[in-house]
């Protein structure tokens, strides 16, 4: 059974960092990857998907890797903001029209 | 597009009551999820439905959970009777596949407390 497991549970940095969070997962034979954004009393935003095929993706300050073999993706933060301050969770699709398993995500908080 | 519709968004409710909460995909998804988020356990998978189809029910609890889909439009987790341990935050979402790629969009959801 897939687990996926994200640490740390909690970050603090200052303004201006960058900085990496970190996914790991027991299976390595999944569909694809979502990192998804979580601000306190919301739902889940998408951030950045990546196939089984791709290493990685990016999106403005946020980049994405998948390294299948070693069973980790990470979600880099450049230049991180006030605003970015929210819980990032990353989930994994075993099989094409299946559902995702989640981590229990990373509360990143950033300092003015 | 609205998004993904959930009603309520809060529930205070006695042990021992019934639970309806109900959930509107975005048109055109042809798949549903309902997730459970507390913080112990994290998001945790329900049930999910394709095409209006249960597909996957294992994450279900125990039968005092149903789940619902009778159109494409609708579908309603219902929890009879509710139980203090219930309390959490139950999300719905759809996904739509677009040039292969599956992507899922939350809705809001549903803050749940049993008393």
């Amino acid at each position: 059974k897939q687990e996926v497991t994200q640490i740390p549970a909690a970050l603090s940095v200052p303004e201006g960092e960058n900085l990496v969070l970190n996914c790991s997962f027991t299976d390595s034979a999944i569909y694809n990857l979502q990192w998804f954004r979580q601000d306190p009393g919301k739902g889940l935003t998408s951030l950045l998907l990546i196939q089984s095929s791709q290493r990685e993706q990016t999106s403005g300050r946020l980049n994405a890797s998948l390294d299948k073999s070693s069973g980790r993706s990470t979600l880099y933060i450049a230049a991180s903001q006030p605003g970015d301050s929210a819980t990032y969770l990353c989930a994994c699709g075993s099989q094409a029209g299946t559902a995702l398993i989640f981590g229990k995500g990373t509360t990143l908080s950033v300092s003015s | 597009d609205a998004g993904v519709i959930q009603s309520p968004r809060h529930e205070v409710t006695e042990m021992g009551q019934e639970v309806t909460l109900r959930c509107k995909p975005i048109s055109g998804h042809n798949s549903l999820f309902w997730y459970r988020q507390t913080m112990m356990r994290g998001l945790e998978l329900l049930i999910y439905f394709n095409n209006n189809v249960p597909i996957d029910d294992s994450g279900m609890p125990e039968d005092r959970f149903s789940a619902k889909m009778p159109n494409a439009s609708f579908s309603t987790l219902k929890i009879q009777p509710s139980e203090p341990r219930d309390s959490a935050v139950y999300f719905c979402a759809s996904r739509t596949i677009a040039g292969g790629r599956e992507t899922q969009y939350f809705g809001p959801g549903t803050r749940l407390l049993v008393l």
